[in-house]
C-alpha cells in the first residue's frame, strides 16, 4: 500500500499567520491517465471530514481562497495563507491513484 | 447533495452491525459510495466501495470476508454490514460519495463492548 506521511503532526499557529502542511507519498501519485489523485480534507472537532482540495490544487466550492494546494509526484503541500479561528481541526491528505486509497496520519492545527 | 446515516449502535463482540446511508440531491446510481471508518482519536481508514448502479463492490483487504456492502436503488440507500465484530471495530463509520469523497455522511458510531 502507498504510505502517506504528513508533517508536522501538530501545528500551533497564530491567528492571521500562514500555515503549511506537507504530505509525502511512498510512490509517485501520477496516474496512468495523467492525473494526480491527491486530495486534502479538513475535519473540524466533532464533525465529518470535508473535502477542501482535489487533484492536488483544485479548491472545492465554498472553500475560502486562503486554502491552496500544490505539489507533484510524491511531494505535496496544503497552505493556509492567514489562519482563522474556524480553521482549527485535523487535516488529512489522501491518495486515490493507487489501490487501496490511503490517508495520511492527520495534522492537528490549533491556535497558539 | 446529502448523505444521511443511521443512528449509533452498541453491539457485543461476535455480532454484526448494519449501517445505512441514504442519499439525496443527486442521481444515486451515478456515483459510487465509499465507506471510511475512524477509531476514537485516530485517523481515517478506507473500507471499500459499492457501485450503486451495478451492485459491484471492492473491499480493502483488511475487511474482506467480514464486510458486505449492498444497496437498494428504490430508496437511494447504501448499506455496510460488518460481521464478527471485535472491540477494535469500535469507530465512527462514514459513507462518502465518489472516488474523491466529495460529500460525507454525518457518521455512525458503532461501539463494540461486552
Amino acid at each position: 500500500d502507498v504510505v502517506m506521511t504528513q508533517s508536522p503532526l501538530s501545528l500551533p499557529v497564530t491567528l492571521g499567520q500562514p500555515a503549511s502542511i506537507s504530505c509525502r507519498s511512498s510512490q509517485s501519485l501520477v496516474h496512468s491517465d495523467g492525473n494526480t489523485y491527491l486530495n486534502w480534507f479538513q475535519q473540524r472537532p466533532g464533525q465529518s471530514p470535508r473535502r477542501l482540495i482535489y487533484k492536488v490544487s483544485n479548491r472545492d466550492s465554498g472553500v475560502p481562497d486562503r486554502f491552496s494546494g500544490s505539489g507533484s509526484g510524491t511531494d505535496f503541500t496544503l497552505k493556509i495563507s492567514r489562519v482563522e479561528a474556524e480553521d482549527v481541526g485535523v487535516y488529512y491528505c489522501m491518495q486515490n491513484t493507487h489501490w487501496p486509497r490511503t490517508f495520511g496520519q492527520g495534522t492537528k492545527v490549533e491556535i497558539k | 447533495v446529502q448523505l444521511v446515516q443511521s443512528g449509533a449502535e452498541v453491539k457485543k463482540p461476535g455480532a454484526s452491525v448494519n449501517v445505512s446511508c441514504k442519499a439525496s440531491g443527486y442521481t444515486f446510481t451515478a456515483s459510487y459510495i465509499h465507506w471510511v471508518r475512524q477509531a476514537p482519536g485516530q485517523g481515517l481508514e478506507w473500507m471499500g466501495w459499492i457501485n450503486p448502479k451495478s451492485g459491484g463492490t471492492n473491499y480493502a483487504q483488511k475487511f474482506q470476508g467480514r464486510v458486505t456492502m449492498t444497496r437498494d436503488t428504490s430508496i437511494s440507500t447504501a448499506y455496510m454490514e460488518l460481521s464478527r465484530l471485535r472491540s477494535d471495530d469500535t469507530a465512527v463509520y462514514y459513507c462518502a460519495r465518489t472516488g474523491d469523497l466529495d460529500y460525507w455522511g454525518q457518521g455512525t458510531l458503532v461501539t463494540v463492548s461486552s
